[in-house]
């Protein structure tokens, strides 16, 4: 089956612009999660929606948002760029289940300028 | 609160050696344990998880609820398994699919 797809791969923005990312599952997959990756940081959980829901949510402000649409597809949204937003985004999609295997996507990297 | 620490950053053996990575968590209820590892280039994927009991790629780990351990064992590493593992933590059912990760372990096995 196919992998998780992430779109952009690659995305260069200035501070204060937004930004906004896109992550499809496999299929038959509900939930998807998404993380920020960073040197300094490590992986930080963001948020994970499932059925078109957020059902939980990380530390992160409220400039980071989300949505699911009803084929599971995700996008997340980033606005008022700051440098510190500079990172790679994956996204992880899975049945949903605590215990499940999460299969992550190849990332987007992100560089504000 | 939930927290995975891993203790090494860095971790080094030669070949045909036994290597264990550590990790230890702090979760109140009853958390489910992972082993994600990244080789170089390649995406995050699933290593084994404690529910599971199985070995994988000749890895094992047990979860010890007492000392709240989760250490990646393997008696004999091969150069293939030089990568980046990460421990990981999920609450089960209360918390969906939200996993908090450590810090993550570079391990390199040299011939």
């Amino acid at each position: 089956k196919a992998g998780v797809t992430q779109t952009p791969r690659y995305l260069i923005k200035t501070r204060g612009q937004q930004v906004t990312l896109s992550c499809s599952p496999i299929s038959g997959h509900r939930s998807v999660s998404w993380y920020q990756q960073t040197p300094g940081q490590g992986l930080q959980f963001l948020f994970e929606y499932f059925s078109e829901t957020q059902r939980n949510k990380g530390n992160f402000p409220g400039r980071f948002s989300g949505r699911q649409f009803s084929n599971s597809r995700s996008e997340m949204n980033v606005s008022t760029l700051e440098l510190g937003d500079s990172a790679l985004y994956l996204c992880a999609s899975s049945l949903g289940q605590g215990s499940d295997e999460q299969y992550f996507g190849p990332g987007t990297r992100l560089t504000v300028t | 609160a939930q927290r995975v620490t891993q203790p090494e950053k860095l971790l080094s053996v030669f070949k045909g050696a036994p290597v264990e990575l550590k990790c230890n968590y702090s979760y109140s209820g009853s958390p489910e344990l992972f082993w994600y590892v990244q080789y170089s280039r390649q995406r995050l994927q699933l290593l084994l998880r404690h529910i599971s009991r199985e070995s994988i790629k000749g890895f094992t780990a047990d979860l010890n609820k007492g000392e709240t351990s989760f250490h990646l064992k393997k008696p004999f590493a091969q150069e293939e398994d030089s990568a980046m593992y990460y421990c990981a933590l999920s609450g089960g059912e209360t918390s969906g699919s939200r996993l908090t990760f450590g810090e993550g372990t570079q391990l390199t096995v040299n011939p």
